[in-house]
């Protein structure tokens, strides 16, 4: 069974603080995703990862950067976080070699900047 | 580039009757197609995929290019189909996804 881990499932910070999120995936995935999810807008693709040290931006990758130091691990960070940032935040990894393109959630961080 | 449209943000059905969301999609070549769902309190997960052409809990969908559609059905809606719907198309690495449905489904 495919587990994602996120390091939060709720999260408040000030505007202008550096927020980092973390996931962690244990199925040996090369690609690796973050996602915002906001009621009538759907899941957005913030960054992705398709190898260690590799990153793509994807669709609203503004006010965002992301790290992936290990296959494992990849990390959404907030430079100076505001209030427009308030979202839910979803991480996904995926596997090359079954099941192309399906894609296995963590259960999200809520974040609420202030 | 890969486009996903949802119309509803909201279907509400009475229990045991039929369940149609819409999708409609755009993408130039062959598209990857997904269902994806979200019970509350719970993560994202896969309903279902096109190329696998099955039913998962009563759900099928059907791939219509000409009308570039890829429509959720249920004969008979359960209690416990209520949540968020989201249609998925992908290619490469990448998936898109459209703004989700809130299926309510109501005794």
């Amino acid at each position: 069974d495919v587990k994602v881990t996120q390091s939060s499932r709720y999260l408040v910070k000030r505007t202008g603080e550096k927020v980092f999120l973390e996931c962690v995936q244990d199925m040996d995935h090369e690609n690796m995703f973050w996602y915002r999810q906001d009621p009538g807008l759907g899941l957005r693709l913030i960054y992705f990862s398709y190898d260690v040290k590799m990153k793509e931006k994807g669709d609203i990758p503004e006010g965002y950067s992301v790290s992936r130091e290990k296959k494992e691990r990849f990390s959404l960070i907030l430079e100076s976080a505001s209030t427009n940032q308030t979202s839910m935040y979803l991480c996904a990894s995926r596997g090359t070699v079954i099941f192309p393109y399906e894609q296995y959630f963590g259960p999200g961080t809520r974040l609420t900047v202030t | 580039a890969q486009r996903v449209t949802q119309p509803e943000k909201l279907l509400s059905v009475f229990k045991g009757a039929p369940v149609e969301l819409k999708c409609n999609y755009s993408y130039s070549g062959s598209p990857e197609l997904f269902w994806y769902v979200q019970y509350s309190r719970q993560r994202l997960q896969l309903l279902l995929r096109h190329i696998s052409r099955e039913s998962i809990k009563g759900f099928t969908a059907d791939l219509n290019k000409g009308e570039t559609s890829f429509h959720l059905k249920k004969p008979f809606a359960q209690e416990e189909d209520s949540a968020m719907y989201y249609c998925a198309t992908g290619g490469g690495n990448k998936l898109t996804f459209g703004t989700g449905t809130q299926l309510k489904v109501e005794l």
